[in-house]
């Protein structure tokens, strides 16, 4: 079973606090992650996406990818109210279809 | 630039009836997958469609159908339908080529009763 697991918070920071959200998967198959923001009632939005090892900056998102610890992580500086909502991680591979962790609930307090 | 736009938005169904589902994806983008989201599961993954062709599917039972136009417009079909089907289904765009990311259309709230 190809599993993407996520800290399933609830997770709280306060405003202009950095909030780190983290995820791993188990295929050493998957080739490109993504996160994805979900609103309340909304549907999945696309962050950022990350391929290499390393970095990925973008604005305020900073994507980080480990494939070696199977491990990808998701940093939000400066962290705003309206950056609150769930979080989601996803890999795929060559089969083109994402996996989903169940998601991490962020919420910046102001 | 248009973006994903998945018809109707909400759906009341009584057990047993079947429904179809549509979803135009980003103009140029040919390839259009189908995902399920439920609180309990999460977002699985029902199939995926390029160029016409169903190029993957996920493990769902064969209630769950779809297709894909020559204008890479997709419709998903669910016979029988069960309560269990209850869930919000979304569909996701993407040039299909394995670069850059999949966008979700706002997605059909299905309910069975």
């Amino acid at each position: 079973q190809k599993e993407v697991e996520q800290n399933s918070g609830p997770l709280s920071v306060p405003e202009g606090a950095i909030a780190s959200l983290n995820c791993t998967y188990s295929d050493r198959g998957s080739q490109s992650f993504f996160w994805y923001r979900q609103y309340s009632g909304k549907s999945p939005e696309l962050i950022m996406f990350i391929y290499s090892n390393g970095d990925k900056e973008d604005g305020r998102f900073t994507a980080q990818l480990n494939k070696a610890s199977q491990y990808v992580s998701l940093l939000i500086r400066d962290s705003q109210p309206s950056d609150s909502a769930t979080y989601l991680c996803a890999a795929s591979g060559s089969a083109r279809q994402l996996t989903f962790g169940s998601g991490t609930q962020l919420t910046v307090l102001p | 630039k248009a973006g994903v736009t998945q018809t109707p938005r909400y759906l009341i169904k009584t057990r047993g009836q079947q429904v179809t589902l549509s979803c135009s994806p980003i103009s140029g983008h040919r390839s259009v997958s189908w995902y399920q989201q439920t609180p309990g599961q999460g977002l699985q993954f029902l199939f995926e469609y390029f160029s016409e062709t169903q190029r993957n599917k996920g493990n769902f039972p064969g209630r769950f159908s779809g297709r894909q136009f020559s204008n890479s417009r997709s419709e998903m079909n669910v016979s029988t339908l069960e309560l269990g089907d209850s869930a919000l289904y979304l569909c996701a765009s993407s040039a299909g080529t394995g670069d850059g990311g999949y966008t979700f259309g706002s997605g059909t709230r299905l309910t069975v009763v």
